[in-house]
């Protein structure tokens, strides 16, 4: 069965530069999430969307922003950097509805040096 | 706001013991509960859910929980651990009417040959 995809898998940047993550969904499913896990952390929310909409946001700082397009892949772009903002970076996706399991892609590990 | 506590960092059990992961949950309204299991350098995989109806909820790869509405709890259980099951396990809560999925810290479980 079709997983969610991820890409890069693996991405090294400096500090104060960008990065832009892309995600995939599984087929037919309408809602993105977002997920950030720092190491030895639990996942924390990012951001959700729904038919292209942005549907929930959490922990997201204002560096941070990600849209969903018309194919239903989103993008998590990250200017400016930190140290801080290195981590595995899960997107996750479902069908509408608040019952409905979230499926997560393999993550995209951030490291900025 | 939701919460999800799991008390203990790590689990230990021989193989072939019965396995049981702890996980209590505060959220306002009824919650919807998953557990999903975490392999190195993995994403995410969903075991089970629970969202209403019958208290004990059966999973994937012979996992179960049961549902305790009185003491807030959520339990992965299995009646016979395999070393194959050594991996990092997180309970998540939804609220009603909301998007995210907020994660307990995770319990690494080692299952000893």
């Amino acid at each position: 069965a079709a997983g969610v995809i991820q890409s890069p898998r693996h991405l090294i940047k400096e500090k104060r530069e960008t990065a832009t993550l892309k995600c995939y969904p599984i087929p037919r499913h309408d809602t993105v999430y977002w997920y950030q896990q720092g190491p030895g952390q639990d996942p924390q929310f990012l951001i959700s969307f729904y038919e292209k909409m942005q549907s929930d946001k959490g922990s997201i700082p204002d560096r941070f922003s990600a849209q969903q397009f018309s194919d239903y892949h989103s993008e998590l772009n990250m200017s400016s950097l930190e140290l801080g903002d290195s981590a595995l970076y899960f997107c996750a996706s479902s069908l509408q509805g608040d019952y409905n399991e979230q499926f997560f892609g393999p993550g995209t590990r951030l490291t900025v040096l | 706001a939701q919460s999800v506590a799991q008390p203990e960092d790590q689990v230990n059990v021989a193989e072939g013991n019965p396995l049981t992961v702890k996980c209590t949950y505060s959220v306002s309204g009824n919650p919807y509960l998953f557990w999903y299991v975490q392999y190195p350098n993995r994403g995410l995989q969903f075991l089970l859910k629970y969202i209403t109806g019958d208290n004990l909820v059966k999973g994937s790869y012979g996992f179960e929980a049961e549902f305790n509405k009185s003491q807030t709890s959520f339990h992965l259980k299995k009646p016979s651990a395999l070393v194959s099951d050594s991996a990092l396990y997180f309970c998540a809560v939804r609220p009603y009417g909301n998007n995210r999925l907020a994660f307990g810290k995770g319990n690494q479980v080692v299952v000893i040959p």
